[in-house]
């Protein structure tokens, strides 16, 4: 079966840095990613990994451990807008994306 | 390119009623995904195509749940009739076989009551 889990809300400081989690069980594995979801709106996506180690997209990193089915993103320097539900998704086999529920995150001045 | 384009935005109906969401996904784009989002469940996959045809439609909760795709710039998801379980936001994507970038589209919110 597929499982996907990520923490529920995360708190953190603007200009901070902060990780969220996400561990992963599906079958097959051709990818993880990563959307950020603003309230009301579509999810965007913003990063991708299928080999190990850490992808760094400017403020926004992304680390991949296929052995332990563990991702993780990387906010740098907070701000006020990314406020946002961040989803960890896993591609399967046969071009399927298996979402998780998403981290809300709440960033506070 | 104006994206993913679904219809309606939002729909409010009564239970037992047929409700129809449409969605139109970026040209070009050959797999086409139905998804539903709630607080409780998150971002579940309903059914996805490839070049029109349904690969996998396991994720479709019951029969009261059909989706078509006529052609390559159409698709629909039916709910028949509608309960009030299925109130959730439902969102189509669109991506190109082989890429590894999902584009949403805006959603539609449905309310049964």
């Amino acid at each position: 079966g597929q499982n996907i889990d990520q923490p529920t809300e995360m708190t953190a400081t603007e200009g901070a840095i902060v990780q969220i989690n996400c561990t992963y069980q599906t079958s097959g594995f051709n990818g993880l990613f990563w959307y950020q979801q603003h309230a009301g709106e579509a999810p965007t996506f913003l990063s991708y990994n299928v080999l190990d180690g850490l992808e760094e997209k400017g403020r926004f990193s992304s680390f991949l451990s296929r052995s332990k089915g563990y991702s993780y993103l990387l906010l740098k320097e907070l701000q006020m807008k990314d406020s946002a539900s961040y989803l960890c998704a896993a591609k399967g086999n046969f071009n399927k994306f298996y979402f998780g529920s998403g981290t809300k995150l709440n960033v506070k001045p | 390119d104006a994206g993913v384009i679904q219809s309606p935005r939002h729909e409010v109906t009564e239970m037992g009623q047929e409700v129809t969401l449409r969605c139109k996904p970026i040209s070009g784009h050959n797999s086409l995904f139905w998804y539903r989002q709630t607080m409780m469940r998150g971002l579940e996959l309903l059914i996805y195509f490839n070049n029109n045809v349904p690969i996998d439609d396991s994720g479709m909760p019951e029969d009261r749940f059909s989706a078509k795709m006529p052609n390559a710039s159409f698709s629909t998801l039916k709910i028949q009739p509608s309960e009030p379980r299925d109130s959730a936001v439902y969102f189509c994507a669109s991506s190109l076989a082989g890429d590894n970038v999902l584009t949403f589209g805006a959603g539609s919110r449905l309310t049964v009551l």
